[in-house]
């Protein structure tokens, strides 16, 4: 149990383009998401943390009209790039949890490339 | 504000050996503590957590990690280490203060050689 997927697993798109990423809890329904950026050989940056129904709170310098972040239901959130650039090219993990303190389950991540 | 210390960024181990990834942590309270393994461009797995009560925490691949609250370390071993253990570590903490988001260490490389 406890299996989180993220779709597309790898996207490669032009710079000014939108891209979105969807994050789904399979066996069981997650209160709580989050969505972290990994850059190369470095480790998890918390972007924002998502309940399900309420809007997404995110960490200082995320610019959160630029990343939007979904979550509308106990099995979905989604994370959606806007006007990408290179820079936001990235390796995108979410997490999911029953509730905020509980543990968290990781989606294999999706590799976002800005041309 | 909590914070996580990975003291190794790199560990290279020859197989069959024992090995310890090193954590230590800052918290103004109690404190939930996990391990993490990453292949290659892969998500997490879980190793091991430890939220409350006995402080040797078994997880697994034949890990385990002991919480040691007077030293604010949470250290990862494994007696005998395989080839395929080879990965990146992350050891994370969460709290109360931080709506329990995780917050990283910046990870341990473990390269295993035969």
């Amino acid at each position: 149990g406890a299996v989180v997927s993220q779709h597309p697993s790898r996207v490669i798109c032009k710079s000014g383009t939108s891209v979105k990423i969807e994050c789904r809890s399979l066996d069981f329904q997650a209160t709580t998401m989050f969505w972290y950026r990994q850059f190369p050989k470095k480790s998890l940056m918390l972007m924002a943390t998502s309940n399900e129904g309420s809007k997404a709170t995110y960490e200082q310098g995320v610019e959160k009209d630029k990343f939007l972040i979904n979550h509308a239901s106990l099995t979905l959130s989604t994370l959606t790039v806007t006007s990408a650039h290179p820079e936001d090219s990235s390796f995108y993990i979410c997490s999911a949890s029953r509730q905020a303190r509980d543990t968290q389950y990781f989606g294999p991540g999706t590799r976002l490339t800005v041309l | 504000a909590q914070s996580v210390t990975q003291l190794d960024s790199q560990v290279p181990v020859f197989e069959e050996a024992p090995v310890e990834l090193r954590c230590n942590y800052s918290s103004s309270v109690s404190v939930y503590l996990f391990w993490y393994v990453q292949y290659p461009n892969q998500g997490l797995q879980l190793l091991l957590k430890y939220l409350s009560g006995s402080t040797l925490v078994k997880g697994i691949n034949g890990f385990e990690a002991e919480f040691n609250k007077s030293q604010t370390s949470f250290h990862l071993r494994k007696p005998s280490v395989h080839i395929s253990d080879t990965a990146e570590y992350f050891c994370a903490v969460s709290d109360s203060n931080s709506g329990y988001a995780l917050n990283f260490g910046k990870g341990t490389s473990l390269l295993v050689t035969p």
